[in-house]
């Protein structure tokens, strides 16, 4: 069991561009989530998962993000057009998720710090 | 639209002593409540879980007691340590909407030796 892996850890980028983050989840764990972490804040929910189906959105999700999860094993989430307040910590985390079972503990990678000038 | 409201924001406690933590919920359909701890530049690390379905659970020195009608959990902290300094939080979720965790805002504890 190796964990979340995040990369990078940390991007600095200037307002206006494109970021792309990459998240591998624990091998046999078929959800994977997507979270946003600001300063003195708990992560807020982004987007998740189930193998390779996008199954729900947040509200917070704009249009300038976009989230895949091609082969159902790792997970890219792609900002466009960045903006100032898209300055936060993105998690990802996965769990394993049984059909008419109870859901299972997620587990969070160490997230990418976005830093936007 | 803040589903889970956690006090206090800070807390200072001394080495030895019970680092309490409380959260309050809205939504009744919640059916898991894990706890979370985090390192600063680190991701949160699953402490300790409860369903519905009991009132208190302990592992080692961590207890949460939950109170269904009163909608609210709590994390005990026994024995508090310099190395539990850290960011607590509490989170919820419902298992039939994909388990998305809705989290609180957090908790700095500090422990002195």
């Amino acid at each position: 069991d190796t964990g979340v892996s995040q990369n990078p850890r940390h991007k600095i980028t200037k307002r206006g561009q494109n970021v792309t983050f990459r998240c591998d989840p624990i091998s046999e764990h078929n959800r994977l989530y997507w979270y946003r972490q600001t300063l003195g804040q708990g992560p807020e929910f982004l987007t998740y998962f189930q193998n390779e189906a996008q199954l729900e959105k947040s509200r917070l999700l704009s249009d300038r993000f976009s989230a895949e999860r091609p082969k159902g094993s790792f997970s890219t989430l792609e900002i466009q057009r960045t903006e100032q307040g898209d300055s936060a910590m993105y998690l990802c985390a996965s769990s394993f998720h049984r059909d008419r079972g109870r859901g299972q503990p997620q587990h969070f990678g160490d997230g990418t710090r976005l830093s936007i000038l | 639209q803040q589903q889970v409201k956690q006090s206090p924001q800070s807390l200072i406690v001394q080495k030895g002593g019970i680092s309490i933590i409380n959260c309050a919920y809205e939504n009744t359909a919640f059916d898991y409540f894990p706890w979370y701890q985090q390192f600063p530049g680190k991701g949160p690390a699953l402490l300790i879980a409860i369903r519905p379905d009991v009132s208190e659970k302990k592992e080692g020195r961590f207890t949460i007691s939950f109170n269904k009608s009163a909608k609210q959990f709590s994390l005990h902290i026994m024995d508090s340590q310099p190395g539990d300094s850290a960011t607590y939080f509490c989170a919820a979720s419902r298992d039939n909407q994909g388990g998305k965790l809705i989290f609180g805002q957090g908790t700095e504890l500090s422990v002195k030796p």
